[in-house]
């Protein structure tokens, strides 16, 4: 099965900062790479798929990059609402399997 | 946007049988648009594949559960079903279904004697 690991695996930012977190996959999955967010108590919500394309109603400070096996998500000015646990996921092949998470939290 | 809710037991015995069904609102289960699937959480966040479905038959299994691990979709019903036998305490997650990425809130289900 295909690998994905994220860093870092806790991230400390102010608000307003930039935070990138990174996912790489043990080999390539295209660009078949999903981003989610959660927070305590709710299901993943998916952010970005297909590497870098925004789902509807995810604001423009989520951005998605990467093909192959390194991609980035970097959300440009954080807000409050931003602070959570967030996963990379391929699906290039079966099976589907996620990265361990990078929680980002309030510095 | 489809809408998912899901049903099962939230304790069970080992060796037992978990049953774990998804509602769809908003489109047919038998849509060939979505891969209808499951997901669980472990009680220490990490997430897990388990199995898919894209209607009407074509199946795919994490080979982690694949000896025990069936899912299937009722079209009378409008909702698709997972189910995994001889279960014991590594199982105990919140299991999650979904439609291609969107996500019902999940059920919890323990494994305890």
């Amino acid at each position: 099965e295909i690998v994905m690991t994220q860093s870092p695996t806790t991230l400390s930012v102010s608000p307003g900062e930039r935070a990138t977190l990174s996912c790489r996959a043990s080999q390539s999955v295209n660009s078949d790479l999903a981003w989610y967010q959660q927070k305590p108590g709710q299901a993943p919500r998916l952010l970005i798929y297909s590497a870098s394309s925004r789902t509807t109603g995810i604001p423009a400070r989520f951005s998605g990059s990467g093909s192959g096996t390194d991609f980035t998500l970097v959300v440009s000015s954080l807000q409050s609402e931003d602070f959570a646990v967030y996963y990379c996921q391929q699906y290039h092949r079966w099976p589907q399997t996620f990265g361990q998470g990078t929680k980002v939290e309030i510095k | 946007q489809v809408q998912l809710q899901e049903s099962g037991p939230g304790l069970l015995k080992p060796s037992e049988t978990l049953s774990v069904t998804c509602a769809v609102s908003g489109d047919a289960v038998t849509s060939s648009s979505y891969y209808w699937g499951f997901v669980r959480q472990s009680p220490e966040g990490g997430l897990e594949w388990i199995a898919s479905i894209l209607h009407p038959g074509n199946t795919f299994y994490n080979p982690s559960v694949e000896s025990r691990v069936a899912i299937s979709v009722d079209p009378s019903k409008n909702h698709f079903s997972l189910t995994l036998t001889s279960v014991t305490a590594a199982d105990t997650a919140l299991y999650y279904c979904r439609a291609n990425f969107f996500w019902g809130q999940g059920i919890r289900v323990t494994v305890s004697s």
